[in-house]
């Protein structure tokens, strides 16, 4: 059992380039989300989406796009990557949005430079 | 809209010693609550949660965390503390609702000193 899987581990980005952040998970789980995780800020929600083909704005979702096809698949794009966007990305997904544990995947750690 | 406040950016204790983490939140409604550890250069992983119940929660590792509705707190505890303890400590909520996920305090630095 895989859980949450992301992928790149480490990218290193040139600003206005555009590139994805994928995440899938292997649970079956209903909800999926992106959270970018800043020294002294803790974690902040970009997106999220509570099954296929519904997806919603978080906190900071400005920069950033996704899409849900499928159950498994929760890719985040960044569309011009802008220096401020160095950050740790991490995927999560539960069964459902509530009342259930929230999983995490390992993390993308992004510098755009 | 929830907010999660966590007393304390950096602890520093010495081995044995007790812990106590607070975590106050805001939100008008019935939340879930949950403590997150990282360890460096880990992701996060869940020490333990609380959606109701008893409100003294056990979690992994010898911790727990007791919810005083009152007081809209959610502090974590463990009595004595370990080296291999060194880590950042998150608090989160999620509302019942729960679909706009989860809100994180700023995290705790705790330091263990052997």
């Amino acid at each position: 059992n895989a859980g949450v899987t992301q992928t790149p581990k480490f990218q290193v980005l040139k600003t206005g380039q555009s590139m994805t952040l994928q995440c899938a998970q292997d649970m079956n789980h209903e909800y999926m989300s992106w959270y970018r995780q800043d020294p002294g800020m803790g974690l902040r929600l970009i997106h999220y989406s509570v099954g296929a083909g519904i997806t919603d704005q978080g906190e900071v979702p400005n920069g950033y796009n996704v899409s849900r096809s499928t159950t498994e698949d929760f890719p985040l794009r960044l569309l011009s990557a802008a220096p401020s966007q160095t950050s740790v990305y991490f995927c999560a997904s539960s069964y459902r949005y509530s009342g259930n544990t929230i999983y995490f995947g390992e993390g993308s750690w992004l510098t755009v430079v | 809209a929830q907010s999660v406040s966590q007393h304390n950016h950096h602890v520093i204790l010495s081995e044995a010693a007790s812990l106590e983490l607070g975590c106050n939140y805001s939100y008008g409604g019935t939340v879930n609550l949950f403590w997150y550890v990282q360890y460096p250069g880990q992701h996060l992983q869940l020490l333990l949660k609380y959606f109701s119940g008893d409100p003294l929660v056990k979690g992994i590792k010898g911790f727990e965390a007791e919810f005083i509705k009152s007081k809209f707190s959610f502090n974590l505890r463990k009595p004595s503390v370990q080296w291999s303890d060194t880590a950042e400590y998150f608090c989160a909520v999620n509302s019942l609702r729960g679909a706009d996920g989860l809100t994180f305090g700023k995290g705790t630095h705790l330091i263990i000193q052997p």
